[in-house]
């Protein structure tokens, strides 16, 4: 089945710095790289996604890339915010199943 | 995106019975949910995935007849942990598979066996 990496597990930054998670995974099949944050308690909201037809995809401060010959993609923030802290997850979907990562713990500091 | 609901959010039992949590898609025909479980500052596993009107497919390592699953309706999905045990206790979270691969989260339930 697919494993899927999440690197680094905690991650602090300045406000305003930017923020880099890294994902790889392992099944070649897989084709669809959702990213979802997670506040403490509460349930996983969809941030941005990215197929495996597409290269990068931006949204505001979030961005995700994906590079299919290394598989691996990112999520890079910039210009956080407080706000911005949480647990994110990054997952890859093969077929009828996803397969989630071990999930960053970001801090913002002011 | 679809709206899920859980429930309940909270619940706390004695050790040996049994607790059914009930994942709806209010405004979406779910064929396909799914289960996870999620200990305290640790990722999500999905325990299994709920197909309607057919039988859920489990995870290696999740016991079928402790985790019951049923998926009678497009719009219902139910998790019933028989005879719990304290190392059940976690939060539990469907999610109903949505167009295009997306997938949408329910609240979650966090469940207590005593």
């Amino acid at each position: 089945g697919e494993n899927v990496e999440q690197h680094p597990s905690t991650l602090s930054v300045q406000e305003g710095d930017s923020a880099v998670i890294k994902c790889t995974y392992s099944d070649s099949a897989s084709n669809y790289f959702p990213w979802y944050k997670q506040e403490l308690g509460k349930r996983p909201q969809l941030i941005i996604d990215i197929r495996s037809n597409v290269g990068e995809k931006k949204d505001q401060r979030i961005a995700v890339t994906l590079n299919k010959t290394a598989k691996h993609f990112s999520l890079h923030i910039t210009e956080t915010q407080p706000e911005d802290s949480a647990v994110y997850f990054c997952a890859a979907n093969t077929g009828n199943q996803f397969y989630f990562g071990t999930g960053t713990s970001l801090t913002v500091i002011p | 995106g679809a709206v899920v609901s859980q429930h309940p959010s909270r619940v706390i039992c004695k050790s040996g019975t049994s607790v059914k949590i009930e994942c709806r898609s209010l405004d979406f025909q779910a064929t396909t949910m799914f289960w996870y479980r999620q200990f305290p500052k640790k990722s999500l596993m999905l325990m299994a995935t709920s197909n309607e009107g057919s039988k859920a497919t489990y995870e290696q390592g999740v016991e079928k007849d402790k985790f019951l699953i049923n998926h009678a309706s497009l719009t219902l999905s139910t998790l019933t942990v028989t005879s719990a045990h304290p190392e059940d206790s976690s939060f539990y979270i469907c999610s109903v598979r949505g167009m295009a691969d997306t997938q949408y989260f329910g609240p979650g339930t966090r469940l207590t066996v005593l």
